[in-house]
């Protein structure tokens, strides 16, 4: 399939400043898009999630953003705490196309926070 | 902790050889995910098995093969090994197999073959 991008491999914050990660899709045929968060030695963990038919979802300190005319995909982490440094990959999967299930993913943002 | 389980958390062989890579998904999961992550190719789908059937297949090698049990626990197996098979293996799991559902990683079995 194709590949789900992200534009930046390290991103850098102050701690209690607001984070954005980006990323950019080439599957117009996308319609689920999930962002996960992957701490070193773990496994991916699910942060959240939208459909195409959505242009914005909050949850808890966590916004995503999804643009689909640029094809764009940004993930907001508002006040990052030191518990948030990580590795960010997002995530795409055309659901509705009846083709694989399983995620293609991104390559993934090192989020580092700065004390 | 994400519930999935996998075993052995690491693994090491020489090339040529085959091992066996196994998940137990969250209790009430009907799905399973198999993973592959390396350096240079990032975190790609492998293979997806829905209540003991392979439901989808992405990159996966021949040299490889998955099934998933009567109990729903899933086993990855990977034959003939090469260097460049040394990564770290993920599975996940959902309670159905459509794509909108949430996928549970597991910590990872870390392969490497010398």
């Amino acid at each position: 399939g194709e590949s789900v991008g992200l534009h930046l491999p390290t991103l850098s914050v102050q701690e209690g400043d607001n984070s954005i990660i980006n990323c950019a899709y080439s599957n117009s045929a996308s319609d689920y898009f999930i962002w996960y968060k992957q701490e070193s030695g773990k496994g991916p963990q699910f942060i959240i999630d939208i459909r195409s038919n959505m242009d914005k979802r909050q949850g808890q300190r966590v916004t995503v953003l999804l643009n689909k005319t640029v094809k764009h995909l940004s993930l907001q982490i508002a006040a990052t705490q030191p518990g948030d440094s990580a590795v960010y990959f997002c995530a795409e999967n055309a659901g509705s196309g009846g083709g694989a299930d399983g995620l293609t993913f991104g390559k993934g943002t090192h989020l580092i926070i700065q004390p | 902790d994400s519930g999935v389980t996998q075993t052995p958390k690491h693994l090491i062989t020489a090339t040529g050889q085959r091992v066996t890579l196994r998940c137990s998904p969250r209790s009430g999961d009907l799905s399973v995910y198999w993973y592959q992550q390396s350096l240079d190719q990032g975190l790609q789908f492998l293979i997806q098995y829905y209540n003991g059937e392979e439901r989808a297949k992405g990159n996966i090698l021949e040299r490889f093969s998955a099934q998933q049990f009567p109990d729903l626990h899933s086993e990855l197996n990977l034959s003939s090994l090469e260097l460049g098979d040394s990564a770290l293996y993920f599975c996940a799991s959902s309670v159905i197999g459509t794509p909108y559902n949430e996928q549970f990683f597991g910590p990872g079995t870390r392969l490497t073959v010398l």
